[in-house]
């Protein structure tokens, strides 16, 4: 089973700071990761998938690499709309399975 | 768009039942998949399973003895039911649309609808 474990727990930052989120998987999963940010009372929102390709309507401050087994999501400049809880999430091709990483939480 | 409905609160050993009806799009392209996913403090994000309206249906392991994911095609909408609920079943459960990656027929969620809390208590 893969595990993904998402650093740091809580990323304490400014607007206009620049914020790296870590996800590193247990083994290899190619690039079958998502991130999603998910706010207060809100369900998740699709922010990458395919470990670099935003989703529609993103803003291009998001961006996502892969070095390994290490994901990144990177936020050029934080607005204050970014502060909120960012998860990563594998898939596989088969059998299919989805395993959700413990979130970072990026708060001022 | 997505909105989960069902009881928020039902007893330990019982049936969890949600349904999800879906507005704006049709259940019959199987481009798509429908999934459940829960969310609670001690799990946090948990996938249930996914199912496609031609009736292929994916489960998560730890599930799924007790998962039935089903599509009524009438009434554009899909459902959940959990058997022998425990209070580990305690979460905010959420419907979801995907879209098919070539062979991987399980990948992300692009639509997810609100979010539905159930409470699982006598």
């Amino acid at each position: 089973e893969i595990v993904l474990t998402q650093s740091p727990g809580t990323l304490s930052a400014s607007p206009g700071d620049r914020a790296t989120l870590s996800c590193r998987a247990s083994q290899s999963i190619g690039n079958n990761l998502a991130w999603y940010q998910q706010k207060p009372g809100q369900a998740p929102r699709l922010l990458i998938h395919g470990a670099f390709t935003r989703a529609t309507g993103v803003p291009a401050r998001f961006s996502g690499s892969e070095s390994g087994t290490e994901f990144t999501l990177t936020i050029s400049s934080l607005q204050s709309e970014d502060f909120a809880v960012y998860f990563c999430q594998f898939y596989n091709e088969w059998p299919p399975a989805l395993t959700f990483g413990g979130g970072t939480k990026v708060d001022i | 768009q997505l909105q989960e409905s069902g009881p928020g609160l039902v007893k330990p050993s019982e049936t969890l039942s949600l349904t999800c009806p879906v507005t704006g799009a049709s259940l019959t392209s199987n481009n798509f998949y429908w999934g459940w996913i829960r969310q609670s403090p001690g799990k946090g994000l948990e996938w249930i399973g996914s199912i496609y309206y031609s009736g292929s249906v994916y489960y998560n392991p730890s599930l799924k003895s007790r998962v039935t994911i089903s599509v009524d095609s009438s009434k554009n909408q899909f459902s959940l039911r959990l058997t022998s609920v425990t209070a580990a079943d305690t979460a905010v459960y959420f419907c979801a649309r995907g879209e098919r990656l070539g062979m991987t027929v399980v990948a992300y969620f692009d639509i997810w609808g609100p979010g539905v809390q159930v409470v699982v208590s006598s």
